[in-house]
């Protein structure tokens, strides 16, 4: 079955970088574009990141421009989400998620992660 | 960016109860909407895509319909499992996604 799990979460500094991880599982990870999606204590949902299949591109939210970074190996079926200069606004719930799509135009994301939590603080 | 606003933000109903959740988009986005459950200190679950589309393994209670930019959710006949945070989400290109802001949906 497909299996997503986030890992590399914690309690950072602000100004400090982490790295989040995402394990894939149960499909053909290399067919699917994946995103990063977080959420805030107490809020709603929002996109931070998405990588095509190939790693070929690779877009982010405004809020995180310049200082995040996504990538992929899919020789490992794993996502990863760099992030540096962190700020306390960035403390929330990071969740991967596999889009379903064509080239140009997705449909829906159909499998979530567990989510892992990212605390900046001092 | 396409912002999606959903109504009412918080509803209370009651077990068997039919409930209607709407969300509202910018611009026209035809019918690239998906809806999405979520408990509390769970990942979203999708119910419903390309605005009416039921996923595989939802209840049936579950319905969705609407094209442009008014969308609506249907729940016909709410069971307990059902209480939850609602959201719609805006899939017109793969950037930028957008969600609405959420329908808190409680027990009365």
């Amino acid at each position: 079955q497909v299996q997503l799990v986030e890992s590399g979460g914690g309690v950072v500094q602000p100004g400090r970088s982490l790295r989040l991880s995402c394990a894939a599982s149960g499909f053909t990870f290399s067919s699917h574009g994946m995103y990063w999606v977080r959420q805030a204590p107490g809020k709603g949902l929002e996109w931070v990141a998405v990588i095509w299949y190939d790693g070929s591109n690779k877009y982010y939210a405004d809020s995180v421009k310049g200082r995040f970074t996504i990538s992929r190996d899919n020789s490992k079926n794993t996502l990863y989400l760099q992030m540096s200069s962190l700020r306390a606004e960035d403390t929330a719930v990071y969740y991967c998620a596999r889009v379903v799509g064509t080239a140009s135009i997705p449909y829906y994301f159909d499998y979530w992660g567990p989510g892992t939590l990212v605390t900046v603080s001092s | 960016d396409i912002q999606l606003t959903q109504s009412p933000s918080f509803l209370s109903a009651s077990v068997g109860d039919r409930v209607t959740i709407t969300c509202r988009a910018s611009q026209g986005i035809s019918s690239s909407l998906a809806w999405y459950q979520q408990k509390p200190g769970k990942a979203p679950n999708l119910l419903i895509y390309a605005a009416s589309t039921l996923q595989s393994g939802v209840p049936s209670r579950f319905s969705g319909s609407g094209s442009g930019t008014e969308f609506t959710l249907t729940i016909s006949s709410l069971q307990p499992e059902d209480f939850a945070t609602y959201y719609c989400q805006q899939l017109n290109s793969y950037v930028p996604i957008t969600f609405g802001q959420g329908t808190r949906l409680e027990t009365k």
